[in-house]
């Protein structure tokens, strides 16, 4: 069965900085192209950004609100996706997914920005 | 960018009934080159990640019971649910996949009447 585990969520103050993790087990990782997606207490779906696969370039793209603050990269080779969210502020507070959109999504993780 | 707008916000079906959802996008989602709407439809349940129902606009994903449907094409999308069950009770996105910054509606929340 595909997985999708994610790790690395929890409180931050705003300021600071977060790393998560998305490691992938039975699926063809370095082929996909990899989303981060996150949702605040309450609220609907928002894509944070996205990177291609290797053989398609590596390139990332990110959401206006995250652009210059947040990094996506991945590491093949461990078959694991990361996040890399620093300047967070309190707006930044959602459960983050990890999927290869549209089809396979992590359980998500929370990470909470408040002083 | 291109906004997902859903319609209704919320809807009360009673059970056995058809529940329908639309989706309309600001652009175009077909892609010429291989004739595909790169739009999705999930559910999402409270306490859980949405679950993939409908791929390139009107494909099940595998397992979905199949009183889910989809159709349209371009701008105009539809979800179908032909005859309610109380296990269907959820939120409901559609999200686009066409182009980045991908997008999602804002959700249609089905409930029993």
């Amino acid at each position: 069965e595909v997985q999708l585990v994610e790790s690395g969520g929890g409180l931050v103050k705003p300021g600071g900085s977060l790393r998560l993790s998305c490691a992938a087990s039975e699926f063809t990782f370095n082929k996909a192209w990899m989303s981060w997606v996150r949702q605040a207490p309450g609220k609907g779906l928002e894509w944070v950004g996205r990177i291609k696969s290797k053989t398609d370039g590596g390139t990332t793209d990110y959401a206006a609100p995250v652009k210059g603050r947040f990094t996506i990269s991945r590491d093949d080779s461990k078959n694991t996706l990361y996040l890399q969210m620093n300047s967070l502020k309190t707006e930044d507070t959602a459960i983050y997914y990890c999927s290869s959109l549209p089809r396979r999504w992590s359980q998500g993780t929370l990470v909470t920005v408040s002083s | 960018d291109i906004v997902m707008t859903q319609s209704p916000d919320s809807l009360a079906v009673s059970l056995g009934e058809r529940a329908t959802i639309n989706c309309k996008s600001s652009q175009n989602v077909l892609y010429s080159s291989n004739n595909e709407n790169y739009l999705a439809w999930y559910q999402q349940k409270p306490g859980q990640p949405p679950k993939l129902l409908i791929y390139w606009a009107s494909t099940r994903e595998s397992g979905v019971p199949d009183r889910f449907s989809g159709s349209g094409s371009g701008t105009d999308f539809t979800l179908t649910i032909s005859s309610l069950q109380a296990e269907d009770v959820a939120v409901y996105y559609c999200h686009q996949y066409y182009t980045t910054p991908y997008t999602f509606g804002q959700g249609t929340k089905l409930e029993i009447k």
